[in-house]
């Protein structure tokens, strides 16, 4: 059983366009955070979000943590091609090691 | 160097031989992980060291090894592995446990691309 379901899996834009990702849950996490990984590399990490209700902006992406815990969108305005990479979300429980990870949202941007 | 490093970036082997991954981080961390990432599936969570002690196995196969000398450096042995372990191999640290004061984040390596012909 999948924890994390991120939506839509891909998505192929063109530059200038706006854009939500989603990742879902229906377990409660005491933070979240949001990576982009490009192919070849490791993820990046770009936020964490720990507060219900929490909105974060990074730029031109806005991240926000749903009210009871249990998913987060990520918005980005006017992508641009440096955009383009795998996004994945990951939840960490109050305890234990294990980062629950999402297959991810393989974003697209052509100029 | 900051952040964590991997070596290789890449490495091909043969089901018989015996090679080892390396990973260093740089950040002062307490804990470092070992992931494999395949196509299409979710980064899977191998192994979970916790000053020097490893605290976490996820049912991995014995023919993967890992050793933690000391809390910056994680090392991946392997040995008769096979197709289906080809896969890009991360690295990961953070701070110690998951904690209400700190948010609990982990920081990656770019990863060893693993092909095992």
């Amino acid at each position: 059983t999948q924890l994390l379901e991120q939506s839509p899996q891909f998505l192929s834009i063109q530059e200038g366009e706006n854009l939500t990702v989603y990742c879902n849950s229906s377990s409660v996490f005491s933070s979240l955070q949001w990576y982009r990984q490009e192919p070849g590399e490791g993820p990046v990490l770009l936020v964490t979000v720990v507060t219900g209700g929490e909105v974060k902006k990074l730029k031109r992406l806005t991240f926000q943590f749903g009210d009871a815990r249990k998913d987060s969108s990520l918005h980005i305005t006017a992508a641009q091609p440096g955009d383009t990479g795998l996004y994945l979300c990951a939840g960490a429980r109050s305890s234990g090691y294990a980062l629950n990870f999402g297959k991810g949202t393989s974003l697209l941007v052509t100029p | 160097e900051t952040g964590v490093t991997q070596t290789p970036r890449h490495l091909v082997m043969g089901m018989t031989n015996k090679k080892s991954l390396k990973c260093e981080q740089h950040l002062g961390h307490n804990a470092m992980y070992w992931y494999k990432q395949s196509a299409k599936k979710p980064l899977e969570l191998m192994f979970v060291y916790s000053l020097e002690e490893r605290v976490e196995n996820n049912s991995v196969p014995s023919r993967f090894s890992p050793e933690c000398p000391n809390s910056s450096h994680l090392f991946l042995h392997l040995h008769t592995l096979q197709p289906e372990d080809s896969a890009l191999y991360l690295c990961a640290s953070s701070q110690d446990v998951p904690s209400t004061v700190f948010p609990y984040e982990q920081y990656f390596g770019p990863g060893t691309r693993l092909t095992v012909t």
